[in-house]
């Protein structure tokens, strides 16, 4: 069913900290995509990732692709009130690659 | 701002009643996608236009249908709406219906079913 499960489900950090969300799955996909959603509007897609081990940096937030491309984390250093949010990971259907299914997110909360 | 526009962004219905929402794409983008997100949880992918025609549909009804306009605009109906149908509908347009195309998002239609 690919199923994605992201941890935790609700994450509240001062401003400064660090912090990694984690997205896992029992089942191989061939690519993940991380999203970041705002109340009242839409997710807006911050990275994908395609090769198994691979990193990719976009300013403070770090996205890893484990090895068996069954899971993948993000990281932000030095968590900012703008990075407040639900954070979605997603990956394509084995049988329709074009629908893509979605984590139930990790809602974030970042305090001033 | 995506470009992906949607309407009504609220709407409310009883139980029996039918819906239409709709989305207008980005421009130069020839396919739509729609999802349903109920309240804390991640988007559902209901189905996806491409070129006017169904290009995949996810695990919904046949109560669940849709339009794509030669303009690439599109249509989502639902008709004997259940209470379990209030949720979030999101639309999503891209350049091509093919895997890992960066997925344009509107704001949503939230429904209510009363």
């Amino acid at each position: 069913t690919q199923l994605l499960e992201q941890s935790p489900q609700f994450l509240s950090i001062q401003e400064g900290e660090n912090l990694t969300v984690y997205c896992n799955s029992s089942s191989v996909f061939s690519s993940l995509q991380w999203y970041r959603q705002e109340p009242g509007e839409g997710p807006v897609l911050l990275v994908t990732v395609v090769t198994g081990g691979e990193v990719k940096k976009l300013k403070r937030l770090t996205f890893q692709f484990g090895d068996a491309r069954k899971d993948s984390s993000l990281h932000i250093t030095a968590a900012q009130p703008g990075d407040t949010g639900l954070y979605l990971c997603a990956g394509p259907s084995w049988v329709f690659n074009n629908d893509m299914r979605f984590g139930a997110g990790t809602r974030l909360t970042v305090k001033p | 701002e995506t470009g992906v526009t949607q309407s009504p962004t609220h709407l409310i219905k009883t139980r029996g009643q039918q819906v239409t929402l709709r989305c207008s794409s980005q421009s130069g983008h020839n396919t739509v996608s729609w999802y349903q997100q109920a309240l804390g949880q991640g988007p559902q992918f209901i189905f996806q236009y491409y070129r006017e025609e169904e290009n995949g549909r996810g695990n919904f009804p046949p109560r669940f249908s849709g339009l794509q306009f030669p303009n690439y605009s599109s249509e989502l109906n639902v008709n004997a709406l259940e209470l379990d149908d209030s949720a979030l509908y999101l639309c999503a347009s891209s350049s091509q219906s093919v895997a890992n195309e960066k997925l344009f998002f509107g704001s949503g239609t939230q429904l209510s079913v009363l």
